[in-house]
């Protein structure tokens, strides 16, 4: 069974702080993995990994993908009250054209 | 910009009613898919279609249906709806190997 899996669940920082948001997969073809935010409504997408070791950055957010290990990280530096979101992972699973998605990190930002 | 619209935002219907959620993107997409969000639980894929009149289980197909008819509209039926169907419903659609996109979705709630 295709599997993605989020840690943690849940994360409470303070503004200014970096965060790291972790995804692990488990899936029988993989193609890329998927970073999306989503606040009260429909996610919104971050990155696209299709390649390991390449660094995708937007701003304050980057994302880096491990193949050998089943990996990504989501990294945001100088958090911001407008961060506080749920950031889910999915994974394009080739030849099914199946997108499975992980539980998701809910992130929540303190000023 | 990539347009994915579902028919309502919010639908209260009672148990045993058949209830129909509709989807329909202006993009052109090959796939399209119907996830269920519940709290814990992240996204969990009901079905998808890669294709006009095809379709394919996800991991929780039990209780639904669906239909495509047309590329641009992807229905999902509850045949009989039940109280354990309450959920917020994703549409979201993509080209092959390609990020999707989502609706702003429904919450369902059976009574």
């Amino acid at each position: 069974e295709d599997k993605v899996v989020q840690s943690p669940l849940s994360l409470v920082v303070h503004e200014g702080d970096t965060v790291t948001l972790n995804c692990s997969y488990e899936v029988t073809n993989f193609r890329s993995l998927l970073w999306y935010k989503q606040e009260k409504k429909a996610p919104t997408f971050l990155f696209m990994l299709t390649s390991s070791g390449i660094e995708k950055k937007s701003g304050r957010l980057s994302s880096i993908l491990d193949k050998k290990e089943l990996f990504s990280i989501l990294n945001i530096t100088a958090t911001q009250t407008g961060d506080s979101a749920v950031y889910l992972c999915a994974v394009i699973i080739q030849g099914a054209q199946k997108l499975v998605f992980g539980q998701g990190t809910r992130l929540t930002i303190n000023p | 910009d990539v347009k994915v619209t579902q028919s309502s935002r919010y639908l209260v219907k009672r148990t045993g009613e058949k209830v129909f959620l509709e989807c329909v993107q202006d993009m052109d997409h090959e796939n399209m898919f119907w996830y269920r969000q519940d709290p814990g639980l992240g996204l969990r894929l009901i079905y998808f279609s890669y294709d006009v009149k095809m379709k394919e289980k996800g991991d929780i197909p039990e209780g639904y249906s669906v239909s495509r008819e047309k590329k641009e509209r992807f229905s999902l039926i509850l045949e009989s709806a039940s109280t354990n169907q309450t959920s917020m419903y994703l549409c979201a659609s993509c080209r092959v190997g390609s990020e999707a996109f989502f609706g702003q979705g429904t919450r369902l709630t059976v009574v």
